[in-house]
């Protein structure tokens, strides 16, 4: 158990389908991340939360869209996706970025989502 | 932009066999270095987190070392097992985290 739990573990969905991953974490951070980890290529981070606030969203497609209500929970909701976006989508938390960055990332288990 | 690159991209060896890996950054202005496990389809596993203050790390038969200038770490494993098959991927830390593509390593029974 990490502390960071994320769900669906699986997610089939069609082109024109809207579904919503969710994360929760248990230990208190401050600052959550989206990131998304495709075959054979390295993590790329998508967005990043920090006291609840968007700081970061590394271009990413509208049809991926964030929300964080609180500091213990993040959504990524899902619109007209496309079969590239097959993926193993993580969820992370730390303290406060803005404390220097000297915070230990923590991952969920990630969520497979295959777009068909 | 930080590039972060991971030696070697695979690894075979016979059980009780000490491993190696190797991780390299372009930018050594960095916060800290953290080394993650991940086995197949799951989540991140961290392992090590190494602040830019400190030379090393040690967690059991881990070890960690950091050499922020020339921008390298090591992360040594003592003795492995086939339980130690699995993914291993760096990440540094200069307000984010960049990841390197790991090293997937095959402990041999």
């Amino acid at each position: 158990e990490t502390g960071v739990t994320q769900t669906p573990r699986h997610l089939v969905m069609g082109m024109t389908n809207k579904k919503s991953l969710k994360c929760e974490q248990h230990l208190g951070h401050n600052a959550m991340y989206w990131y998304k980890q495709s075959a054979k290529k390295p993590l790329e981070l998508m967005f990043v939360y920090s006291l609840e606030e968007r700081v970061e969203n590394n271009s990413v497609p509208s049809r991926f869209s964030p929300e964080c209500p609180n500091s213990s929970h993040l959504f990524l909701h899902l619109h007209t996706l496309q079969p590239e976006d097959s993926a193993l989508y993580l969820c992370a938390s730390s303290q406060d970025r803005t404390g220097g960055g000297n915070a230990e990332a923590f991952f969920g288990q990630g969520t497979r989502l295959t777009v068909v | 932009k930080q590039e972060v690159t991971q030696i070697p991209a695979a690894l075979s060896v016979p059980e009780g066999e000490n491993l190696v890996l190797n991780c390299s950054f372009t930018d050594s202005a960095i916060y800290n270095l953290q080394w993650f496990r991940q086995d197949p389809g799951k989540g991140l596993t961290s392992l090590l987190l190494i602040q830019s203050s400190q030379r090393e790390q040690t967690s059991g038969r881990l070890n960690a070392s950091l050499d922020k200038s020339s921008g390298r770490s090591t992360l040594y494993i003592a003795a492995s097992q086939p339980g130690d098959s699995a993914t291993y991927l760096c990440a540094v830390n200069d307000y984010k985290l960049s990841f390197g593509a790991g090293t997937t390593v095959t402990v041999r029974a």
